[in-house]
C-alpha cells in the first residue's frame, strides 16, 4: 500500500516569513496529491491539491510542487500570517482504482508567531 | 452549498457498548468515506461507500462497520468499544469514485471509559 512521510512534524515561523513542508510518497502510481489545514476543533480543509500532469500550482499565498521522478511534494506558504497557524496534512492514494481512500503524512504544526 | 454534517458532535461510552455514527455529504456528492484520527496513528482510512456498495476498507477489525443509504446518507458503527477507540472519526465526501477532492466534515469525538 501507499507510505506517506512528511517532514517536519513542528515548524515555527516568523510572522511574514515562508514556511516549506515537505511529503514523500511510495507508490509510484499515486497521481492526485491533496494538502489539508486542519484547525482546532475542526475537520481537515482542502486548501490546495495538485494532479500529475502538472508540476506546480498556485493559489495566492499558497502553492505546491510535485516531483514525480523522486516522488515527493511540496507546500510552500509565503507571507505568513498568524492564522496560518494550524496542523497540515498530505495526503496522496494507492495507485489503481482504489476508489478516493488517502494515506494521510503525519501532520506538520505550524506556528506563526506576530 | 451546505457542508459535510456529522453528528453527534460528541459521545461517550463505556467499554463494551456500541456506538453509531451518521454524515450527511454535500448535497450530490456520492462518495462518503470514514477515517479515524488519534495523536498516535494519526489519520487512518477506515471505509468508502458509493452508491450504497463498501468500495474499499482500511485496516480495521470487524468491529467497524458501515453503511450507505440510496440518499448517500452513511452511517459508521462499532461495536464492543475498547478504550483505544476513542478518536475523532471523521466523515468525507466526493461527487464521484476515483481520486476526487474529499471534503471533511468536523468529525465525531468519541471517548470510551
Amino acid at each position: 500500500g501507499e507510505n506517506v512521510e512528511q517532514h517536519p512534524s513542528t515548524l515555527s515561523v516568523q510572522e511574514g516569513d515562508s514556511a516549506v513542508i515537505k511529503c514523500t510518497y511510495s507508490d509510484s502510481a499515486s497521481n492526485y496529491f491533496p494538502w489539508y489545514k486542519q484547525e482546532l476543533g475542526k475537520g481537515p480543509q482542502l486548501i490546495i491539491d495538485i494532479r500529475s500532469n502538472v508540476g506546480e500550482k498556485k493559489d495566492q499565498r499558497i502553492a505546491v510542487t510535485l516531483n514525480k521522478t523522486a516522488k515527493h511534494f511540496s507546500l510552500h506558504i509565503t507571507e505568513t500570517q498568524p492564522e496560518d497557524s494550524a496542523v497540515y496534512f498530505c495526503a496522496a492514494p494507492p495507485g489503481g482504482n482504489a476508489g478516493n481512500m488517502l494515506t494521510f503524512g503525519g501532520g506538520t504544526r505550524l506556528m506563526v508567531k506576530p | 452549498k451546505a457542508g459535510v454534517t456529522q453528528t453527534p458532535r460528541y459521545l461517550i461510552k463505556t467499554r463494551g457498548q456500541q456506538v453509531t455514527l451518521s454524515c450527511s455529504p454535500i448535497s450530490g456528492h456520492r462518495s462518503v468515506s470514514w477515517y479515524q484520527q488519534t495523536p498516535g496513528q494519526g489519520l487512518q482510512f477506515l471505509f468508502e461507500y458509493f452508491s450504497e456498495t463498501q468500495r474499499n476498507k482500511g485496516n480495521f477489525p470487524g468491529r467497524f462497520s458501515g453503511r450507505q443509504f440510496s440518499n448517500s446518507r452513511s452511517e459508521m458503527n462499532v461495536s464492543t468499544l475498547e478504550l483505544g477507540d476513542s478518536a475523532l472519526y471523521l466523515c468525507a465526501s466526493s461527487p464521484g469514485l476515483f481520486q476526487e477532492t474529499q471534503y471533511f466534515g468536523p468529525g465525531t469525538r468519541l471517548l470510551v471509559l
